[in-house]
């Protein structure tokens, strides 16, 4: 069984430039969710969908920050326009509804320049 | 607020060690407490606890929860350099949401 796909892996920017990160959840897991990861901290929530719902967002900021997901699968994160404190590594994950074990992907490490 | 802290920050200790990671948490409407090992990439799965005082166990990696003190502990006997990672521990409130701490960083030395 496939895990959860990210990609990019690695991504360098300058900043004011846009980004977006993509997500494919394990097949038939209908909750997923984005996380940021700063060095030497635990994973940030920044959204967290039920198949196409958007269920808690309240962590995202809003004003450069945006997700969709359209169809209740794939996932795209979208930062525009990128700040030097965005450089961290986004992570995604997904879980079986009502499930309490969430499986990350490889995350995407974005460095801002 | 809820929170969940965890200690020590860092360890460093000698292959064939034993190693206990401490997770003390405070969250309203708890549900259960979750155990990753987060290497090069992203965290991976290691142990579930939803209740206490049933240790739960994976070769040579163990791991308990007391909810009346509101902690758990991460065991590694016979340490081995493949075990340097940082482990994080997650509460799970009710409504889903995971809790992290700030991970123990485990270093192995050979």
């Amino acid at each position: 069984e496939a895990g959860v796909v990210q990609s990019p892996r690695y991504k360098i920017i300058e900043k004011k430039q846009p980004v977006a990160f993509w997500c494919n959840p394990i097949s038939g897991h209908n909750t997923l969710y984005w996380y940021l990861q700063n060095l030497g901290q635990g994973p940030e929530l920044l959204i967290r969908y039920e198949n196409e719902e958007a269920v808690d967002d309240s962590q995202l900021p809003k004003d450069r920050f945006s997700a969709e997901r359209l169809k209740g699968v794939d996932s795209t994160l979208k930062i525009q326009p990128a700040e030097l404190g965005d450089s961290a590594v986004y992570l995604c994950a997904s879980a079986a509804s009502g499930a309490n074990v969430l499986t990350f992907g490889a995350g995407s490490r974005l460095t801002v320049l | 607020e809820d929170k969940v802290v965890q200690s020590p920050l860092s360890l460093v200790v000698h292959e064939g060690d034993t190693v206990t990671l401490n997770c003390s948490y405070e969250v309203t409407n708890f549900r259960s407490l979750l155990w990753y090992k987060q290497e090069k990439k992203a965290p991976t799965f290691l142990f579930m606890l939803t209740s206490s005082g049933i240790e739960k166990k994976s070769g040579r990696l163990s791991s308990i929860l007391d909810k009346k003190e509101l902690f758990s502990i991460l065991n590694i006997t016979a340490t081995q350099t493949g075990d340097s990672a940082i482990y994080l521990c997650a509460a799970l409130h009710s409504n889903y949401q995971l809790i992290w701490g700030a991970g123990t960083k485990l270093i192995i030395k050979p």
